[in-house]
């Protein structure tokens, strides 16, 4: 049971920001977005998680809809080493769970 | 962010013989581990979810008896497969939290191929 959608692929210039959508229209009040990647043959790696506010990190910002039903993660200045797979996950809060969906597979070219 | 390893990185072994992967949290003592594998081409699938000092619990359709896990201590799970057969074969990832609930970290990953 898919709890997310995300576009299969997406290209992106190097240097500008990509913007990664996610629909989760039927999230629940209880449950944290969570976002990951992995770059190929790694394990994932967390890039950061919210709930209703929005949030930023070193890595990344996440922008969550004032109805919560979809996300957008940004990269502000997409590297190669970008390059990934990139996961939305929700995961209720007391729920240890974490399901892998397809992702987003992003490229991002000189 | 936070560092775990797995060891060895990668491994091929004959069919019917077992592999033994650990994993470890070299920054935070983690309560909970979590096994997950990875088939070619495909997203990753939890097996199975490891508490210090109790015993594991799998995820449906992941035999225990195969896929040992032991979970000795705060910084340390294995993860042992026994009798691999090819259709072992995968890529498989640890990952950690303080608690259940917490943000999972995952470590780089082990692939291994049975022959």
């Amino acid at each position: 049971d898919a709890k997310t959608t995300q576009p299969p692929s997406m290209d992106c210039a190097e240097g500008r920001a990509a913007n990664l959508p996610c629909n989760h229209s039927t999230i629940s009040g209880n449950e944290y977005v969570y976002w990951y990647r992995q770059i190929h043959s790694q394990g994932p790696q967390y890039i950061i998680h919210g709930l209703k506010n929005n949030e930023t990190n070193e890595m990344a910002s996440l922008i969550i809809t004032e109805d919560r039903k979809s996300s957008t993660l940004i990269l502000p200045h997409a590297t190669l080493r970008d390059t990934a797979v990139y996961y939305c996950i929700v995961r209720v809060g007391s729920d240890y769970k974490l399901s892998f969906g397809a992702g987003t597979t992003v490229t991002v070219r000189a | 962010g936070a560092v775990v390893s797995q060891h060895p990185s990668w491994v091929i072994c004959k069919s019917g013989t077992s592999v033994k992967i650990e994993c470890r949290s070299l920054d935070f003592q983690a309560t909970t581990m979590f096994w997950y594998r990875q088939f070619p081409k495909q997203s990753l699938m939890l097996m199975a979810t490891s508490n210090e000092g109790s015993k594991a619990t799998y995820e449906q359709g992941v035999e225990k008896d195969k896929f040992l896990i032991n979970h000795a201590s705060l910084t340390l799970s294995t993860l042992t497969v026994t009798s691999a057969h090819p259709e072992d074969s995968s890529f498989y990832i640890c990952s950690k939290a303080r608690g259940g609930t917490d943000t999972q970290y995952f470590g780089p990953g082990t692939r291994l191929t049975v022959l």
